[in-house]
């Protein structure tokens, strides 16, 4: 079966640091994506990884080790646009390009 | 300005009617998706075409249907088949095994 979990909600403050995990369990794999998505707004794009390791974009960092199934999406020097749930997506490639998505972390950001 | 439009924004039906949503992308994407999205709840696949005149059922197709006729638009019916169609409805699409691009979405509430 396909499973995909998440932390449902966590908290931080502005400046710090937060790590939001995924684990997941899937027939296969071809990537795992990770999404920002505001309140009553469509999902964006953060990123995208297909190979073990780390690979960062500014203040936004994501790893992947697939032996383990599991991810992280790394966020540093947190604002409280930050305040978002961040959806973590695997491709299991069954599906064509169609992604499984978990249900999400709750991620609010106090000053 | 190339993107996706999903109109309208919010939606209203009584039960036993069936409803259209749209969908039309400018990016040149071939491959387009449904999710549906409930409150506290990730993403779930509805339909994904990853070619024009042809399509492929998701996790949960019992009570849509959909139409690929053109490679820009995707429209999605929801059908008094479908027990619960009150959700919020996201239609993406993406070029190959990139990322997927979202649109803005359309509430959807059947009374």
């Amino acid at each position: 079966g396909q499973n995909i979990d998440q932390p449902t909600e966590m908290t931080a403050t502005e400046g710090a640091i937060v790590q939001i995990n995924c684990t997941y369990q899937t027939s296969g794999f071809n990537g795992l994506f990770w999404y920002q998505q505001h309140a009553g707004e469509a999902p964006t794009f953060l990123s995208y990884n297909v190979l073990d390791g780390l690979e960062e974009k500014g203040r936004f960092s994501s790893f992947l080790s697939r032996s383990k199934g599991y991810s992280y999406l790394l966020l540093k020097e947190l604002q409280m646009k930050d305040s978002a749930s961040y959806l973590c997506a695997v491709r299991d490639g069954q599906a064509g390009t169609a992604l499984i998505f978990g249900k999400g972390t709750t991620l609010s950001v106090s000053s | 300005d190339g993107g996706i439009t999903q109109s309208p924004k919010y939606l209203f039906r009584k039960e036993g009617q069936n409803v259209t949503l749209s969908c039309e992308q400018n990016l040149n994407h071939d491959a387009m998706y449904w999710y549906r999205q409930d409150p506290g709840q990730g993403l779930r696949l509805i339909y994904y075409s990853q070619i024009v005149n042809d399509f492929q059922k998701g996790d949960i197709a019992e009570g849509y249907s959909v139409s690929r006729e053109k490679k820009e638009s995707f429209p999605l019916t929801v059908t008094s088949a479908q027990k619960n169609p009150t959700a919020f409805y996201l239609c993406a699409s993406s070029s190959g095994a990139h990322e997927q691009y979202f649109g803005p979405g359309t509430r959807l509430t059947v009374t």
